[in-house]
């Protein structure tokens, strides 16, 4: 089935620095999602992406979707300690399929 | 307020004992989903529901059974609970498949003895 490859698997970064974390596939994706998990959490979506090449911000999140729709990044500029948390991808596949399927996450942690 | 709930949060149990984890949601959504989440392998979805009485496999269904009998449910049973089911549950719904947000409950954390 559909694979979704996430890295780095940890990141680590004393605050104020930047992260970046991306989501592949050896497939196109169809939309992308992303979430964001505080450590005892559960999962918070974040934004989703649909177009070829689609780029949106909140804050200080920029949210890429590549131009072959293989692959996706999150990046965070200036890093704060509310950052903290585990970062997924999630493909939701298209035609008869409904799934769902998740990257297994970037767990980035900032020392203040 | 709009939520998902899951009940109950955290549970101990033996292998064998069969358990129903419920999840309800107050937002008239139509898909609802239930995912395990595992040190080191991410969420995986167990199975999902476009709607009342249509649910399907997602990828780890094994030892699982799902029912949609109204759309504000959607429970997950363990018929046989074995020591590999211990995970940490999430259920989660959204308006429609390919709507967007989904709206994860806060999990159930299940142990299996």
């Amino acid at each position: 089935g559909q694979q979704v490859m996430q890295i780095p698997q940890y990141q680590h970064v004393q605050e104020g620095e930047d992260f970046t974390t991306y989501c592949n596939s050896s497939t196109t994706l169809s939309n992308i999602q992303w979430y964001k998990q505080r450590p005892g959490g559960h999962p918070v979506f974040l934004i989703q992406l649909v177009k070829s090449g689609e780029v949106k911000k909140q804050k200080r999140l920029t949210f890429q979707f590549g131009e072959a729709k293989k692959n996706s990044s999150l990046h965070i500029t200036a890093t704060q300690t509310t950052d903290v948390g585990t970062y997924f991808c999630a493909d939701q596949s298209g035609g008869s399929n409904y799934k769902l399927t998740f990257g297994k996450g970037t767990l980035l942690t900032v020392n203040p | 307020e709009a939520q998902v709930t899951q009940n109950p949060r955290y549970l101990i149990t033996v292998t064998g004992k069969k358990l129903t984890v419920t999840c309800s949601q107050n937002m008239n959504h139509e898909y609802m989903s239930w995912y395990r989440q595992d040190p080191g392998l991410g969420l995986r979805q167990i199975y999902y529901s476009m709607n009342v009485e249509v649910t399907d496999k997602g990828d780890v269904p094994e030892g699982y059974k799902v029912s949609r009998k109204e759309k504000r449910n959607f429970p997950l049973i363990l018929e046989s609970p074995s020591p590999n089911q211990t995970s940490l549950y999430f259920c989660a719904s959204s308006f429609l498949w390919g709507a967007g947000e989904q709206f994860f409950g806060p999990g159930t954390r299940l142990t299996v003895l």
